[in-house]
């Protein structure tokens, strides 16, 4: 496989229910960042982790709880969603963060999530 | 304050027409980057380009040609000889300055080209 994988593609879950969200990176790089894409509003950036250490959450509710394992893995675990968490998430990759050139992200397909 | 700004929510055409999608950014800082992503049906948002606020020098790639002018703060996208598989949504976003890698959106352009 290459590029930014995402699994599962559609998830449709109810309020009460439990679940993950994953994505794997073939490309080597070192930085992950999940994304919340909703209907007519910009993408907003959830999450950023650099060599697995979460180093971004832009004030997203608990009910969201981030896992980077390695620098290839980043899950999102889902709890007690609410229906206007319904979106497409997508999860992005870069080289690295830090101090030189904005590295390009790339993305995955994302999760297309629907609560209940 | 930081923000991207797509007038043009949806554009259509007929296959073979050219077609400039906008972009209108606003920033402080002296340093950034802009870039455009390319998202079709199926969901995945696919890099285009990047650009530097330093290099001004309009690029051409194929059918495809970005317009930067730090004088209007545009960073426009034109399509010539539209096809049906460039029906996308077009995103335009800006990174402020580099060391942080915040991509800011804008709201996006959905292209539809029809034959």
């Amino acid at each position: 496989e290459t590029g930014v994988t995402q699994t599962p593609r559609h998830l449709v879950m109810g309020m009460t229910n439990k679940k993950s969200l994953k994505c794997e990176q073939h490309l080597g790089h070192n930085a992950m960042y999940w994304y919340k894409q909703s209907a007519k509003k910009p993408l907003e950036l959830m999450f950023v982790y650099s060599l697995e250490e979460r180093v971004e959450n832009n004030s997203v509710p608990s009910r969201f709880s981030p896992e980077c394992p390695n620098s290839s893995h980043l899950f999102l675990h889902l709890h007690t969603l609410q229906p206007e968490d319904s979106a497409l998430y997508l999860c992005a990759s870069s080289q690295d963060l830090g101090d030189r050139v904005t590295d390009t992200q790339y993305f995955g397909p994302g999760t297309r999530l629907t609560v209940l | 304050a930081q923000k991207v700004t797509q007038a043009q929510t949806e554009i259509s055409v007929v296959e073979k027409e050219d077609v400039t999608l906008d972009c209108v950014y606003e920033t402080r800082d002296t340093t950034y980057y802009l870039f455009w992503y390319k998202q079709p049906p199926s969901g995945e948002l696919v890099f285009l380009i990047r650009r530097n606020s330093f290099d001004e020098q309009n690029e051409i790639s194929g059918r495809y040609s970005w317009n930067f002018q730090k004088s209007t703060s545009s960073f426009n996208f034109t399509i010539t000889a539209s096809q049906v598989v460039d029906s996308a949504v077009y995103f335009c976003a800006l990174t402020p300055r580099p060391n942080t890698d915040k991509l800011i959106f804008g709201t996006g352009t959905r292209l539809q080209v029809f034959p």
